[in-house]
């Protein structure tokens, strides 16, 4: 089990609006900012949001990102087929002293 | 442009050695700490820890401290991962990535290698 709980997977259409929750605790997603990653089949985690809502670099508008209290997420608008992908959340854990990722979302454009 | 570069997929057997590389360069190696992270054969993102080159500070994970040894070479823009005695367990693929830290509370990793596929069987 991991530390940040997201749900295993997401769907939605082409031009849907999805949302992506990643839970926490105060040692967590309470303390410490959460970044989002993207991870297209066979490749490499890319950054997408840093600082709860700030944008990597290129990534578009159509991502953003949230955090209240012990909670993040990552909404995704104008759903587009590129966007399958696998999402991670990250957060710094005082009581680990890590870094803990969320499971993972499986996002599935149908 | 920075980039990260990392070494060939391996293939090894239990209890053997191994050690990975990730070179780096576009940036200032020594003043970033890079970070590890284990991803076995359909499953999640495991962040192993950090190092950082500049004093060779080293952070583990509780789940792999005393399992990896992070280390680099200033001289050469490399950070290395290894391992003493492979186990079947380790088969996974291996990234390197570096880290950002913006304040005490917020930091994230924005450039990753390719990934090292690390495959352990005998």
């Amino acid at each position: 089990q991991s530390v940040l709980t997201q749900p295993p997977s997401a769907s939605g259409t082409p031009g849907q609006r999805v949302t992506i929750s990643c839970s926490g605790s105060s040692s967590n997603i309470g303390s410490h900012t959460v970044n989002w990653y993207q991870q297209l089949p066979g490749a490499a985690p890319k950054l997408l949001i840093y600082s709860n809502n700030q944008w990597a670099s290129g990534v578009p508008d159509r991502f953003s990102g949230s955090r209240s209290g012990t909670s993040a997420s990552l909404a995704i608008s104008g759903l587009q087929s590129e966007d399958e992908a696998d999402y991670y959340c990250a957060a710094w854990d005082e009581s680990l002293n890590g870094l803990v990722f969320g499971g993972g979302t499986k996002l599935t454009v149908l | 442009e920075v980039q990260l570069v990392q070494s060939g997929a391996e293939v090894k057997k239990p209890g053997e050695s191994l050690k990975i590389s990730c070179e780096a360069s576009g940036y200032s190696f020594n003043t970033h700490w890079i970070g590890w992270v284990r991803q076995r054969p359909g499953k999640g993102l495991e962040w192993m820890g950090i190092f950082y080159p500049g004093d060779s500070d080293t952070r583990y994970s509780p789940s792999f401290r005393g399992q990896v040894t992070l280390s680099a070479d200033k001289s050469i823009n490399t950070a290395y991962l290894q391992w003493s005695s492979l186990k079947a367990s380790d088969t996974a693929m291996y990234y390197c990535a570096r880290r950002v830290v913006l304040t005490a509370s917020a930091y994230f990793y924005d450039y990753w290698g390719q990934g090292t596929l690390v495959t352990v069987s005998s």
